[in-house]
């Protein structure tokens, strides 16, 4: 069964980028679409964006401007870059698989999360 | 950005009983409509996927349904281990959404 590993730091300064790096194994990465969600203390689910082995990439538009999302299916890996970052970023983050069909996608296999504090 | 209204934020039921958790989606989003149950501390879990289909190996007892923008998750029989916040999430158009989520306690 495919397992996915948030990896990355739990404390970054305002005004700095946050790397987050989604390690996947059990599985080849072909076949799907990765995503990462993220999820502030005690509130809701945000999709942040999505990226296909095809490189095509789907940001959130609130987010659009900080954001970039990589994949490199060589190391089973894929990525995440916000810059600017502000208190209001701090959340858990997760990364999930995506699963396509022809009438629709859904995430069906999770990271456990990791949860970043924007703090000085 | 599709807008989904979920209700109710909040139920208490007991063992044994049905309960439903409605979304509402603010425009067309055919069947593109899945359903997550996230335990505390945990990341969530898909039970049902294009609004009706049950994700491989969950119980039967999560049944959803779709009727124009109006989507049910309906649990029968409920169990313990139900207790969750359930989230609905559209995957018509991009970005995703997610309804507010419904805290179950049993």
């Amino acid at each position: 069964q495919m397992q996915l590993q948030e990896s990355g730091p739990g404390l970054v300064k305002p005004s700095e980028t946050l790397s987050l790096a989604c390690t996947v194994s059990g599985g080849s990465m072909n076949g799907f679409f990765w995503n990462w969600i993220r999820q502030p203390p005690g509130k809701g689910l945000e999709w942040i964006g999505s990226i296909w082995n095809s490189g095509n990439t789907y940001y959130n538009p609130s987010l659009k401007s900080r954001l970039t999302i990589s994949v490199d299916t060589s190391k089973n890996q894929f990525s995440l870059r916000l810059n600017s970052l502000t208190a209001a970023d701090s959340a858990v983050y997760f990364c999930a698989r995506g699963n396509f069909f022809e009438d629709g996608n859904y995430m069906d296999s999770w990271g456990q999360g990791t949860r970043v504090t924007v703090s000085s | 950005d599709i807008q989904m209204t979920q209700s109710p934020s909040s139920l208490s039921a007991s063992v044994g009983d049905r309960v439903s958790i409605t979304c509402r989606a603010s425009q067309d989003i055919i069947t593109y409509l899945n359903w997550y149950q996230q335990k505390p501390g945990k990341a969530p879990e898909v039970l049902i996927y294009a609004a009706s289909r049950l994700q491989y190996g969950v119980p039967s007892r999560f049944s959803g349904s779709r009727s124009g923008t109006d989507f049910t998750l309906t649990i029968t029989n409920l169990q313990p281990e139900d207790s969750a916040t359930y989230f609905c999430q559209q995957a018509y158009s991009t970005p995703d959404t997610f309804g507010q989520g419904t805290k179950l306690e049993i």
